[in-house]
């Protein structure tokens, strides 16, 4: 068990839909962060939060909103996205910023 | 060009070899990051590193800060040890990931 969980871990959603995505640590951790990984593309680092506070983003569309309520949950709020944004959405928490990552298994998304 | 470079980018071994993956940068960073990647998708950090060599079990990653330069190695290589391998080199909230190697070990 990763410590990480995130939920959906499958989506589909079309274009004029507004979803949103779940991740939760259960380790304690405070800082917390969003990933896309694209076929064939490196993983791209969308936000960063630490502490709750947003310390990083990473020219991420405006169509993606993240939200940070506790140290515990972290949630990516998608609206009106386009199929170039079908990608998998992967969390991950870490003790301190930038330490060693704990990974969540991902969410599926398909923009149709 | 991307960052952080890696090689091979695909790599097949009979179970029990012994495999190198290399991973180059080009930016300053803090420290460095060995990612595993199972199919359908977990990702597992392996090790993060600033210096020296760190080992894990069969896993051992070096890093040369002066060449820029980092290596991870299994020993005894296994199936279950198939899967991607990312590298990721970071500084301040800038996180720079390589395009991972797929490696496939033959029972």
């Amino acid at each position: 068990e990763t410590g990480v969980t995130q939920t959906p871990r499958h989506l589909v959603m079309g274009m004029t839909n507004k979803k949103s995505l779940k991740c939760e640590q259960h380790l304690g951790h405070n800082a917390m962060y969003w990933y896309k990984q694209s076929a064939k593309k490196p993983l791209e680092l969308m936000f960063v939060y630490n502490f709750k506070e947003q310390t990083e983003n990473n020219s991420v569309p405006s169509r993606f909103s993240p939200e940070c309520p506790n140290s515990s949950h972290l949630f990516l709020h998608l609206h009106t996205l386009q199929p170039e944004d079908s990608a998998l959405y992967l969390c991950a928490s870490s003790q301190g910023i930038f330490y060693e990552q704990y990974f969540g298994p991902g969410t599926r998304l398909t923009v149709t | 060009k991307n960052e952080v470079e890696q090689s091979p980018q695909n790599l097949t071994a009979q179970e029990g070899e012994f495999i190198t993956i290399n991973c180059s940068y080009s930016v300053g960073i803090s420290a460095l990051h060995w990612l595993q990647q199972h199919p359908g998708g977990g990702i597992v950090s392996l090790f993060m590193l600033s210096s020296g060599k760190k080992k894990h079990g069969r896993l051992i990653a070096t890093i040369n800060i002066q060449e820029k330069h980092s290596s991870l190695h299994i020993t005894a290589s296994h199936p279950r040890d198939s899967a991607v391998y990312i590298c990721a080199g970071h500084t301040g909230n800038q996180f720079y990931f390589g395009t991972g190697t797929s490696l496939t070990v033959i029972p």
